[in-house]
């Protein structure tokens, strides 16, 4: 059982936008950066966004993310047949000695 | 290029021992702590520790303490995940991925934050 929480699932047509939740408490989303990954079906994980916000090289615009208290969010707009993948956030607990912590994974679906 | 490299899939019986690696190269290996991530069928990924190429520092999450060992050899730019004795319920794909920023909070406690290389993952079956 994680301690950061995702809804299960999204879906949204072609073109159109979703956006992935990731709530924690103050040990975690609440103080330190958020992360998020990507994982296309068969390969390995994908780092989106980082320290909230920053997309890493070669990562699209259509991918941002942002931190308010306790939560995260990952939107994607123009949404496309190839975005659709498990997305997991991620970042460190305090109440965990700094340990790192994933979300549980949404699954996106592209209609 | 940055990458990291994992050895190949492994089919092994219960009660054996196994030891998989992860080599890194295009970066300085010592500087960055690697993590062990494990994906089980049809799961979710699991932060399992973290080893630090620099000094062999190693921290496990509580529920892979005394199940599973990280080490390196700085020699080669190698970390490994062993198993003493394996279990059915080990079988997953295990992911090493470097930490691209960490920060101490306290002598010998670290936060770690995200992993932006990641290699192609090891396939262990055990049956």
């Amino acid at each position: 059982q994680s301690v950061l929480t995702q809804p299960p699932s999204v879906s949204a047509a072609t073109g159109q936008r979703v956006t992935i939740t990731c709530s924690g408490n103050r040990f975690n989303v609440g103080n330190y950066y958020v992360s998020w990954y990507q994982r296309l079906p068969g390969e390995a994980p994908k780092l989106v966004i980082y320290e909230d916000d920053k997309r890493p090289s070669g990562i699209p615009d259509r991918f941002s993310g942002s931190r308010s208290g306790t939560s995260a969010t990952l939107d994607i707009t123009g949404l496309q047949s190839g975005d659709e993948a498990d997305y997991y956030c991620g970042t460190c607990d305090r109440s965990l000695d700094g340990r790192f912590v994933f979300g549980p994974g949404t699954k996106v679906t592209v209609l | 290029e940055v990458q990291l490299v994992q050895s190949g899939a492994e089919v092994k019986k219960p009660g054996e021992s196994l030891k998989i690696s992860c080599q890194g190269s295009g970066y300085s290996f010592t500087n960055s702590w690697i993590a062990w991530v494990r994906q089980m069928p049809g799961q979710g990924l699991e932060w399992m520790g973290a080893v630090y190429p620099g000094d062999s520092d190693a921290k496990y999450t509580p529920s892979f303490q005394r199940q599973v060992t990280f080490s390196v050899d700085k020699s080669i730019n190698t970390a490994y995940l062993r198993w003493s004795s394996l279990k059915a319920s080990d079988t997953a794909t295990y992911y090493c991925a470097r930490h691209r920023d960490f920060k101490a909070f306290m002598r010998g406690h670290y936060l770690f934050y995200d992993m932006d290389v990641w290699g192609r993952g090891t396939t262990v079956t055990v049956s």
